[in-house]
């Protein structure tokens, strides 16, 4: 059984641009979740999706958007891009909400 | 406000020794308990969940973790580490609640295992 896909693994972006990155979930799993990592935030929950409809959302800016595919696939937006905004974006894929599979991540750097 | 305060940052310990990572947290409802262990630049791998039954949980690669609901804690052990179990230890809860769709992990700051020879 194939594990969470993440795409990119790493991205170099500069400021004021936007960026997508992907996240495709183990098969059968519905629900997609997204956070991002920084050495001094810690990990943070961005948004959760469920069958393309977003169910819950972090305390993040509205740069930060998602959607998700009929298919299960989430993609992450994020536009006008800070410094700040360098992180490791963690996707994690559950089919019932006591299990949570994390994909390697993509580590976005914002020069 | 729920929180999950990992209480060592860094716990440095030699090889074949045991070793206990500490987490607490704070809820007024009931929760899941994880432990994930991240290795450099890699996503989070699942060590074991408390979700309900016998609070003493086993896990992968020999951990285990004991859930104390009076304490609010659940502390990871390993009573002999390798060299290859250093890594960052992550601590989370899920909130259960009855409404809505509250689907979130909160996650403590992590405590970096440093196994020496």
């Amino acid at each position: 059984k194939a594990g969470v896909t993440q795409t990119p693994r790493y991205l170099i972006k500069t400021r004021g641009q936007q960026v997508t990155l992907s996240c495709s979930p183990i098969s059968g799993h519905r629900s997609v979740s997204w956070y991002q990592q920084t050495p001094g935030q810690g990990l943070q929950f961005l948004f959760e999706y469920f069958s393309e409809t977003q169910r819950n959302k972090g305390n993040f800016p509205g740069r930060f958007s998602g959607r998700q595919f009929s298919n299960s696939r989430s993609e992450m937006n994020v536009s006008t891009l800070e410094l700040g905004d360098s992180a490791l974006y963690l996707c994690a894929s559950s089919w019932n909400r006591d299990g949570y599979t994390f994909g390697s991540g993509t580590r976005l750097t914002v020069v | 406000a729920q929180s999950v305060t990992q209480l060592d940052s860094q716990v440095p310990v030699f090889e074949e020794a045991p070793v206990e990572l500490r987490c607490n947290y704070s809820s007024s409802v009931s929760v899941y308990l994880f432990w994930y262990v991240q290795y450099p630049n890699q996503g989070l791998q699942l060590l074991l969940k408390y979700l309900s039954g016998s609070t003493l949980v086993k896990g992968i690669n020999g951990f285990e973790a004991e859930f104390n609901k009076s304490q609010t804690s659940f502390h990871l052990r390993k009573p002999s580490v390798n060299i290859s179990d250093t890594a960052e230890y992550l601590c989370a809860v899920r909130l259960l609640l009855f409404s809505g769709g509250y689907n979130k992990l909160i996650f403590g700051a992590g405590t970096r295992l440093a196994v020496h020879p």
